[in-house]
């Protein structure tokens, strides 16, 4: 049980071009989902959090209007990386919970290389 | 605000011995929970062991144990009989109870078993 998809798991894009990359919790309901970066050989770093039906809630020195987030369901969330750049290249992780619920069960990343 | 150090870059452990990681943590609550995680080469984050900081009994699971020494803020990760499988980065990570909050992780210790 417990399992969370990420869509896609690899993906190039042009610089200037935006990127959505899918969260799925695929056997609960995730009431928060959690966005993380992770550069080569580093640790993850939260970037956001989000709530089913809210909007989500960004660290500081993460661009909002750069990483769009939506939870639009229990079960699904998106990032966007809008007008991506080649500094924008990264690991992305999503997590998610479910509610009451304390451990966090992590997707697979996503790699994006932006040319 | 709470931070997590793992002092050891990299640990070597030959096969079918055994292993301990470090990890201290700083933090002005009294009850949270801590975790340890495992990312392999494929980098998907998987769940090792879970503490909660009010519980004094240390966690166990299988061949993974922990040491979790509260007033020190210590939380180490025992690896008896170590596997080949068993060779990945190991993050050690921190979470307030109740709240909806990410976790901070640890910058890592990049695990090696020796046939």
């Amino acid at each position: 049980g417990a399992v969370v998809s990420q869509h896609p798991s690899w993906v190039i894009c042009k610089s200037g071009t935006s990127v959505k990359i899918e969260c799925r919790s695929l056997d609960f309901q995730a009431t928060t989902m959690f966005w993380y970066r992770q550069f080569p050989k580093q640790s993850l770093m939260l970037m956001a959090t989000s709530n089913e039906g809210s909007k989500a809630t960004y660290e500081q020195g993460v661009e909002k209007d750069k990483f769009l987030i939506n939870h639009a369901s229990l079960t699904l969330s998106t990032l966007t990386v809008t007008s991506a750049h080649p500094e924008d290249s990264s690991f992305y992780i999503c997590s998610a919970r479910y509610r009451g619920g304390e451990t966090q069960y992590f997707g697979p990343g996503t790699r994006l290389l932006v040319l | 605000a709470q931070t997590v150090t793992q002092s050891q870059p990299e640990m070597s452990v030959q096969e079918a011995e055994t292993v301990t990681l470090s990890c201290t943590y700083d933090t002005s609550e009294s009850d949270y929970y801590l975790f340890w995680y495992k990312q392999p080469p494929s980098r998907q984050m998987i769940l090792v062991i879970r503490q909660e900081a009010y519980k004094q009994q240390n966690a166990t699971e299988n061949r993974f144990s922990v040491n979790f020494q509260k007033a020190a803020k210590s939380f180490s990760l025992k690896i008896s009989d170590s596997q080949l499988g068993d060779a990945a980065m190991y993050f050690c990570a921190y979470k307030r109870r109740g709240g909806a909050d990410g976790l901070t992780f640890g910058k890592g210790t990049h695990l090696i078993i020796q046939p």
